[in-house]
């Protein structure tokens, strides 16, 4: 079975700084795609980063990248240049081969301080 | 484009009542899923479909039941709610192995 670990429950972050948010999985696929979604306090459910197990370069989207360190089965989230608007909760996710179904962590809840 | 969208946005039902929450996408998605999201939880995944007429359970499956008889929608049936089923619904739709697109969410209480 998969599972998504997120041990951080709650961080915090000075504006215009960058933070790490932690992420490992376990799972015995060899493909698989690891997901962070944003949800803010209005509660959708935002796509931020795709990340799939035999990609070889780490993925980047704007201010979002995913450190992806496959033997170490962990994808971290790096927000560059914290903003007041990314202040939401968020998760880590990862899909499975047959149906894309996505198992979720129990998120990150991340403020942003002025 | 209105993407996915979830009927009803709330709803409150009494313990033994049955309801129907409708989802639909206009994404000519495959791939259609009900998640649920308890308070300090992710979301949890409660059936999903690889297509239209197609349907499978998904990690807590448990009091519902879905359908999918045109490939834009998404049916979530609860027979006989109960007080631990009161949670917040998300639907969402993939065309493939990428992203997830969700809805807004329906906020259901039962009393």
């Amino acid at each position: 079975a998969q599972k998504i670990t997120q041990t951080q429950p709650g961080m915090f972050v000075q504006e215009k700084e960058a933070v790490t948010l932690d992420c490992t999985y376990d799972t015995s696929d060899q493909s698989y795609g690891l997901f962070w979604y944003k949800q803010p306090s209005s509660g959708e459910m935002i796509f931020l980063i795709y990340q799939g197990s035999y990609d070889e370069q780490n993925a980047t989207e704007g201010r979002y990248s995913l450190n992806f360190q496959k033997a170490r089965k962990s994808a971290n989230l790096v927000i560059s240049a914290s903003q007041l608007g990314d202040s939401a909760m968020y998760f880590c996710a990862m899909s499975s081969v047959y149906g894309n179904k996505l198992v979720f962590g129990a998120g990150t809840i991340l403020r942003v301080k002025s | 484009n209105a993407g996915v969208t979830q009927t009803p946005k709330f709803r409150v039902l009494k313990t033994g009542q049955s309801m129907t929450l409708l989802c639909a996408q206009d994404m000519n998605h495959e791939y259609m899923y009900w998640y649920r999201q308890d308070p300090g939880m992710g979301l949890r995944l409660i059936h999903y479909s690889v297509g239209e007429g197609t349907t499978a359970k998904g990690e807590v499956p448990d009091g519902y039941n879905v359908s999918r008889l045109k490939k834009q929608n998404f049916l979530l049936g609860l027979e006989s709610a109960a007080p631990s089923q009161t949670s917040v619904y998300f639907c969402a739709s993939s065309p493939t192995r990428r992203e997830q697109y969700f809805g807004p969410g329906t906020r259901l209480t039962v009393t």
